[in-house]
């Protein structure tokens, strides 16, 4: 049971170049949750995902895209890179939502990126 | 929207107790509040949840009054390991499922 992993480890881009972020998750979870988190702001939530084939929009979606084609999986998408997107990306997932509890989400390692 | 505010960062020395409260003056009424934990490097890792009152777990205790307006998480006896960045979480007025992190309290533990 490998819970939430996350591939690359690291990248460098530079400006202008694509890449996809893969989260998987091998605990039957039906939300997925996409972080950044820069120096001195916290974690924020960049897109999210409730279930197989559905995303939305978090507090800062712009210059993302996501895609949740399998349960076990949500990919993190930069089609033209940009400095300001330099930051450590988390995935994270959790049950559903049940009765007002919201349930506990396990993030994975993180993936750092780059953008020069 | 349920934004938290948490004093950024905290000092304390082993083996004492340590409070950190989190406001959260627009949390829905059904949300629950939940902490996490956060070492260097890592993500952020499920500490305590809570809905009202009190809750105790291994880890902590969570306290919070009956206006659900802050919560407070308490780690007793703290150790240098405890050294680590700690988040308020609750979910946002709208009851959609927009989740917002604090900006999270550094807590350094001095030996």
């Amino acid at each position: 049971n490998a819970g939430v992993t996350q591939t690359p480890k690291f990248r460098v881009l530079k400006t202008g170049q694509s890449m996809t972020l893969l989260c998987a998750q091998d605990m039957n979870h039906e939300y997925m949750y996409w972080y950044r988190q820069d120096p001195g702001m916290g974690l924020r939530l960049i897109h999210y995902s409730v279930g197989e084939g559905t995303t939305a929009k978090g507090e800062v979606p712009d210059g993302y895209n996501v895609s949740r084609l399998k349960k076990q999986n949500f990919l993190l998408g930069l089609e033209s890179a940009a400095p300001s997107q330099t930051s450590v990306y988390f995935c994270a997932s959790s049950y559903s939502l049940a009765g007002g509890k919201r349930e506990t989400q396990y993030f994975g390692p993180g993936t750092r990126l780059l953008v020069l | 929207l349920a934004k938290t505010t948490q004093p950024i960062s905290m000092d304390s020395y082993e083996g004492q107790e340590v409070n950190i409260t989190c406001s959260h003056n627009n949390i829905a009424t059904n949300d629950y509040i939940t902490w996490y934990q956060q070492f260097p490097s890592q993500g952020p890792r499920f500490i305590i949840q809570g809905y009202k009152t009190k809750v105790t777990n291994e880890v902590a205790s969570l306290f919070i009054p009956a206006d659900r307006k802050s919560s407070t998480l308490s780690l007793p006896r703290v150790s240098l390991s405890d050294t680590a960045v700690y988040y308020c979480l609750v979910g946002d007025e709208g009851g959609a499922n927009n989740l917002f992190f604090g900006t999270g309290t550094r807590l350094t533990v001095i030996p």
